[in-house]
């Protein structure tokens, strides 16, 4: 299966600044088939990016992903208070569908 | 607007099933296009894919998980269900039901809230 590492695990900023969150795969993801989530405490994940750059309906275009391959990053430009929160990525290019560990955001 | 909801025991006994049902409104699952996921994060973790289901009742079970889960669905009822069985604490988790986007088991646009279940005698 695909392990999907990321770093860094925690990202202390300050609203307004640029959170920049990778993602690494152990081997290539096909076809960039890869995802964003964001979740907040007590609340399921929301898509954020998929296809490794594509916004997903709704979302800010604070929010931007780019790579390809086994390297894989979220940008967001300038965080807003409501962005503090643990973001995922997941491979959808193989089987079993895997996750990566999270990387928390939080106010510096 | 797609709802999920998940629905089951939150406290189970080690070596039995865990079983959790969820009830789908704002779509059909009988109308296909869409595969049916269950997913599960254990406290503070990261998540874990388990399995999905059509609604033809063709399903993929995550390997590492295979031997122990059903995934099931009763379109009458607008719901797909899992069975994991002689379960451990290890398996104390929050699980998630949720649709994959597009029809190919690949990524998830909709989710319900989540349900606690805790392995303990």
């Amino acid at each position: 299966e695909i392990v999907l590492t990321q770093s860094p695990g925690t990202l202390s900023l300050s609203p307004g600044e640029r959170a920049t969150l990778s993602c690494r795969a152990s081997e290539s993801i096909s076809s960039s088939y890869l995802v964003w989530y964001q979740q907040k405490p007590g609340q399921a994940p929301r898509l954020l990016v998929y296809a490794a750059s594509s916004r997903a309906t709704g979302i800010p275009d604070r929010f931007s992903g780019s790579g390809s391959g086994t390297d894989f990053t979220l940008t967001i430009s300038r965080l807003e208070p409501e962005d503090f929160a643990v973001y995922y990525c997941q491979q959808y290019g193989s089987s079993p569908l895997t996750f990566g560990g999270g990387t928390k955001v939080e106010i510096k | 607007q797609v709802q999920l909801q998940e629905s089951g025991p939150g406290l189970v006994k080690p070596s039995q099933t865990l079983s959790l049902t969820c009830t789908v409104s704002g779509a059909s699952i009988s109308g296909g296009g869409h595969y049916w996921s269950w997913i599960r994060q254990h406290p503070g973790k990261g998540l874990e894919w388990i399995g999905y289901i059509y609604y033809s009742g063709t399903t993929y079970y995550n390997p590492s998980l295979e031997s122990r889960v059903t995934i099931s669905v009763d379109t009458s009822e607008n719901q797909f269900s899992l069975k994991l069985s002689s379960v451990t604490a290890a398996d104390t988790a929050v699980y998630y039901c949720a649709r994959d986007c597009c029809g190919s088991g690949d990524y998830f646009d909709y989710w319900g809230q989540g349900t606690l279940v805790t392995v303990s005698s």
